[in-house]
């Protein structure tokens, strides 16, 4: 079955430190990737998503994202975390038809 | 409208009690998704319509779940006979059309506790 998982549930870093965090998706072909942002009390922002082409994405807030086909995996990374990035990250995916499955989310703190 | 509007932003009832959620999706916007999101969990799906018909209703859990949108605009979410259970917030998100490449877009929920 597809699934979407995201092995980290919550990561701590220090501000100005740099940010990796994973998603890894189980699909028999390339699915559409998606990243949200989920602040306290906010509806979910899309960062960035990927669909064909350069298997490196660029999205808002200096997040950036690598398609690895061969790891059926979609990494979120940022080289300097600021402190107003603390929220909570989920990766979703869309497999066949246009439905749209998220992960369980990795909670993001930083550490002034 | 601007973006997407969901109201009650809260909603407190009691066991047993009928529940009706409202979304209001962005614009031109033919597609819309509700999702449900407890507490330290991702959103789960639950329907996507495509203009006025259900294209995907396989994550309404039970038959106490139902969702219209008659005139491809809003839409309700109605929940029958309410349980301790369906606490959780109630998430709508429309997107553009149905092709797999528009993201969604989503509002800001409506935060349901069952008494």
């Amino acid at each position: 079955a597809q699934s979407v998982t995201q092995p980290d549930i919550h990561i701590t870093v220090s501000e100005g430190a740099s940010l990796e965090l994973r998603c890894n998706y189980s699909y028999g072909a390339t699915p559409y990737l998606f990243w949200y942002v989920q602040s306290p009390g906010q509806g979910l922002q899309l960062l960035l998503k990927y669909f064909s082409g350069d298997t490196l994405v660029q999205g808002i807030k200096g997040f950036e994202a690598e398609f690895k086909r061969s790891q059926s995996s979609f990494n979120l990374r940022k080289p300097s975390v600021h402190w107003s990035d603390a929220a909570e990250y989920f990766c979703a995916v869309v497999f066949y038809g246009q439905n749209f499955v998220f992960g369980p989310g990795t909670r993001l703190s930083v550490l002034p | 409208g601007a973006g997407v509007s969901q109201t009650p932003s809260n909603k407190v009832t009691e066991k047993g009690k009928y529940v009706e959620l409202r979304c209001d999706p962005i614009s031109g916007h033919t597609a819309l998704y509700w999702y449900r999101q407890s507490l330290g969990q991702g959103p789960e799906f639950l329907i996507y319509f495509q203009g006025t018909g259900a294209a995907d209703d396989s994550g309404l859990p039970n038959d106490r779940f139902f969702a219209v949108r008659p005139e491809g605009s809003v839409s309700t979410l109605k929940i029958q006979r309410t349980e301790r259970g369906d606490s959780a917030v109630y998430l709508c998100a429309s997107r553009y059309d149905s092709s797999n490449t528009g993201e969604l877009f989503f509002g800001e929920g409506s935060r349901l506790t069952v008494l």
